[in-house]
């Protein structure tokens, strides 16, 4: 069975642009998870994801946001860009919302120059 | 305010000895305690998970204990390897399932290294 996959492993960018990232979960799961991890604030959680529908969010601010597609695959999106966006994105796919086991992506180095 | 606290910060240990990393957590409700290996520029990997009922769980020479009363957990390893050296970390879950959901607190890890 095919891992977590992430869509771009690397991505650099300027401030004020916007990004979008990519995640495919592993077939059959239906929840996916984005963190973001810093080396200063560790693994943050952004927002989850179960049947197309936004179930929990954390404290990030707007310009943040994230959407699932009937096939469980997720996109995240960044707008305005800011150097502290500079970071390694998680996405984590699970079975059900709010599943124990979570299995995470290898993630998209983004960095904001 | 719900935190996870991780300790020591970072370890450096020989090839074959054994070392216990700590989790101590303020959050509640809680739901389950995980604890993930980082390898440097990889996502997470699931190591253990535990419920408020279980008070242990191995996975080869990974050991997890939990004590819910104290909210304590710790992660032993035994019989150290070059490859354990990674980042070490705490999550807990906590919350509802219903209405907001849960929620998870990540601690900021041990960053353990394993030496010849």
């Amino acid at each position: 069975k095919a891992g977590v996959t992430q869509t771009p492993r690397y991505l650099i960018k300027t401030r004020g642009q916007q990004v979008t990232l990519s995640c495919s979960p592993i077939s059959g799961h239906r929840s996916v998870s984005w963190y973001q991890q810093t080396p200063g604030q560790g693994l943050q959680f952004l927002f989850e994801y179960f049947s197309e529908t936004q179930r929990n969010k954390g404290n990030f601010p707007g310009r943040f946001s994230g959407r699932q597609f009937s096939n469980s695959r997720s996109e995240m999106n960044v707008s305005t860009l800011e150097l502290g966006d500079s970071a390694l994105y998680l996405c984590a796919s699970s079975f059900g919302q709010g599943s124990i086991e979570q299995f995470f992506g290898p993630g998209t180095r983004l960095t904001v120059l | 305010k719900n935190q996870v606290e991780q300790s020591p910060q970072s370890l450096i240990i020989l090839e074959g000895k054994n070392c216990t990393l700590q989790c101590n957590y303020t959050v509640s409700p809680f739901s389950n305690l995980r604890w993930y290996k980082q390898d440097t520029g990889r996502g997470p990997v699931s190591l253990t998970i535990m419920t408020f009922s279980e008070n242990t769980k191995s996975n080869g020479r990974y050991t997890a204990t939990l004590d819910a009363d104290t909210k304590q957990s710790s992660l032993h390893i035994t019989a150290s390897q070059l490859s354990d050296s990674a980042s070490y970390i705490c999550v807990v879950t906590w919350g509802l399932l219903t209405g907001g959901g849960n929620k998870l607190t990540f601690g900021t890890g041990t960053q353990l290294k394993v030496e010849l």
